[in-house]
């Protein structure tokens, strides 16, 4: 059974900053690996789809990478701005179906 | 592209009622997938359907059933609701293009209240 952790469940920046979000998951029999934003009372945003062939995927000032072997993947953010404060969610496939496993997301905050 | 669209966006229901919640999902994806979220548990999946057939299914009591239209549209219904189903509902289409390796695009979801 899959576990998806992300830890810490919250971090406060300075804007300007260059920060790194964690995801570790159980079961490295990963299909792909999703990165989503979420502001508060809204829904999901899609950042990065990471598929299980690929190390890394880039969107803008976004980078994550995805290492199946050790069970983790990462969110790079460059050059951090108060317009980023969200909550970040990893979420990992696993299995010919199509249900999402979901973190408890990392809420950031970046001060300005 | 309109993106995925969620109705109503906020319901107040009482304990014992039933609800139903539509999902319009983005124009040519066949697949709609259905999450609760709570502060609780985070977000946990319901269940899927694709081209009107359910094909997965979590672990949730069977009070909670959906089904899809021809059209690729979904709803989900929620029987003898219970305190603890006061949640956000979110929906989630894919093309299906790819398989199960496509992007998951979320809607705004609806945020249920049972009093």
């Amino acid at each position: 059974k899959q576990e998806v952790t992300q830890i810490p469940a919250a971090l406060s920046v300075p804007e300007g900053e260059n920060l790194v979000l964690n995801c570790s998951f159980t079961d490295s029999a990963i299909y792909n690996l999703q990165w989503f934003r979420q502001d508060p009372g809204k829904g999901l945003t899609s950042l990065l789809l990471i598929q299980s062939s690929q190390r890394e995927q880039t969107s803008g000032r976004l980078n994550a990478s995805l290492d199946k072997s050790s069970g983790r993947s990462t969110l790079y953010i460059a050059a951090s701005q108060p317009g980023d404060s969200a909550t970040y969610l990893c979420a990992g496939h696993t299995g010919a179906n199509s249900k999402l496993t979901f973190g408890k997301g990392i809420t950031l905050s970046v001060r300005p | 592209k309109a993106g995925v669209t969620q109705t109503p966006r906020y319901l107040i229901k009482t304990r014992g009622q039933q609800v139903t919640l539509s999902c319009s999902p983005i124009s040519g994806h066949r697949s709609v997938s259905w999450y609760q979220q709570t502060p609780g548990q985070g977000l946990q999946f319901l269940f899927e359907y694709f081209s009107e057939t359910q094909r997965n299914k979590g672990n949730f009591p069977g009070r909670f059933s959906g089904r899809q239209f021809s059209n690729s549209r979904s709803e989900m219904n929620v029987s003898t609701l219970e305190l603890g189903d006061s949640a956000l509902y979110l929906c989630a289409s894919r093309s299906w293009t790819s398989g199960i390796t496509d992007t998951q695009y979320f809607g705004p979801g609806t945020r249920l209240t049972v009093l």
